[in-house]
């Protein structure tokens, strides 16, 4: 089946340093990916689309300087959050879309940043 | 605009027994449904969807969910609760014809088997 992994799953930073998370589709292509940023006990909230080859798309109130997408290669989409703050900690998840004609969407474990 | 609704933030259920996550929906053409699960920590995984054909859907782990479009509703159900079954479930929606065509997430429902 269809496998979306990240990678880190959790990592723990200074303030004002950056911190790159990746997104991988292991078994299919996605020409396009999404970042979702998710609070405790809160539903999934899109960040960006990302389309590999061309710039993300950002939802509104999402800064584009602060998190950078970048989508490189059809299995790989990395989200780097620069001069993280603490509230930038949240739960990251990505998701791909299979390139391929049924265009489901596969998500992957997410990533738990924590910002001291 | 697409938008989901989830009305329970928290379901509690004895183990043994049937439940229910409501979940309405709101799309200009024809949806797509989907239910989520998520454990702690963790991130989604599929249950089920609804594209077209049959209202009732089947899913893993013995969820079924019933479509039905005079009540925009696409709640989830399982005869019978087991403790594992405890996580948060999602159900999400997607217009089927729409350029966008990205799934919008509700709010979340925390089920609670209890022993």
């Amino acid at each position: 089946g269809a496998v979306v992994s990240q990678h880190p799953s959790w990592v723990i930073c200074k303030s004002g340093t950056s911190v790159k998370i990746e997104c991988r589709s292991l078994d299919f292509q996605a020409t396009t990916m999404f970042w979702y940023r998710q609070f405790p006990k809160q539903s999934l909230m899109l960040m960006a689309t990302s389309n590999e080859g061309s710039k993300a798309t950002y939802e509104q109130g999402v800064e584009k300087d602060k998190f950078l997408i970048n989508h490189a290669s059809l299995t790989l989409s990395t989200l780097t959050v620069t001069s993280a703050h603490p509230e930038d900690s949240s739960f990251y998840i990505c998701s791909a879309r299979d390139s391929r004609g049924n265009n489901e969407q596969f998500f992957g474990p997410g990533t738990r940043l924590t910002v001291l | 605009a697409q938008s989901v609704a989830q009305p329970e933030d928290q379901v509690n259920v004895a183990e043994g027994n049937p439940l229910t996550v409501k979940c309405t929906y709101s799309v200009s053409g024809n949806p797509y449904l989907f239910w989520y699960v998520q454990y702690p920590n963790r991130g989604l995984q599929f249950l089920l969807k609804y594209i077209t054909g049959d209202n009732l859907v089947k899913g893993s782990y013995g969820f079924e969910a019933e479509f039905n479009k005079s009540q925009t509703s696409f709640h989830l159900k399982k005869p019978s609760a087991l403790v594992s079954d405890s996580a948060l479930y999602f159900c999400a929606v997607r217009e089927f014809s729409g350029s966008a065509r990205q799934l919008t997430f509700g709010s979340g429902t925390q089920l609670t088997v209890l022993p």
